[in-house]
């Protein structure tokens, strides 16, 4: 069945620093995949996707790149702020008629000033 | 443009009795899925609504049932609360297509149970 890998956490990092959160993934078929934040407190908001294979997801400076060969889809961005600091999650959704979020036990991030 | 909305925000309950969690999704959406977060975990899907049918189903128990009417909107029903039902239940909706859309999430309903 489907499943997602995530970088253990907590990540915490220094503002300015560079973060990459690692993402594997296992499915049937050719599926989307994506990264989804969550603030404290909040629910989860959209942050990039990316559809097919090499495509590149973009947002609030945060990339992430389709790779079929690694089956991965790794969170990257040159300089966190405070406000970045959340918890990350990483999801598939496998299409056909499999409908349904599969989603990584997500990523705790503390940014320090 | 309102996006998803969920009702209420806060709930607590105890062992053995029933909860009805609401959801109403952004305009322009037919689709409607709900997924438990336990806490310090990622959500799990529970079942997802489209025509007023389930369409797939996580795996839950048949305490978990679930509705949705002709405006799109949709009930999460949790019959004979258990202790570990207390958690997060994100509801998410996705516009018409065929199945690849993005889902898109509600703040959640925090249900605890005693």
């Amino acid at each position: 069945g489907d499943s997602v890998t995530q970088m253990e956490g907590p990540v915490t990092l220094s503002e300015e620093a560079f973060l990459t959160i690692n993402c594997t993934y296992t499915a049937t078929g050719y599926p989307s995949l994506f990264w989804y934040v969550q603030y404290p407190g909040e629910g989860l908001q959209l942050l990039l996707k990316a559809t097919k294979a090499d495509d590149k997801g973009s947002n609030k400076g945060f990339e992430a790149t389709y790779r079929k060969e690694t089956t991965s889809f790794h969170l990257e961005k040159g300089s966190v702020q405070v406000s970045d600091s959340a918890v990350y999650f990483c999801a598939l959704k496998s299409g056909g008629s499999n409908y349904k979020l599969t989603f990584g036990k997500g990523t705790l991030l503390t940014v320090n000033p | 443009d309102a996006g998803v909305t969920q009702s209420p925000t806060h709930l607590i309950k105890t062992r053995g009795q029933q909860v009805t969690l609401r959801c109403s999704p952004k305009s322009g959406h037919d689709t409607v899925s709900w997924y438990q977060q336990a806490l310090g975990q990622g959500p799990q899907f529970i079942f997802q609504y489209y025509e007023e049918e389930e369409r797939q189903r996580g795996n839950f128990p048949d305490r978990f049932s679930g509705h949705q009417f002709p405006n799109y909107s949709s009930e999460l029903n949790v019959n004979a609360l258990l202790l570990g039902d207390s958690a997060l239940y994100l509801c998410a909706s996705s516009p018409p297509g065929g199945g690849k859309e993005t889902q898109y999430f509600g703040p959640g309903t925090r249900l605890l149970v005693l």
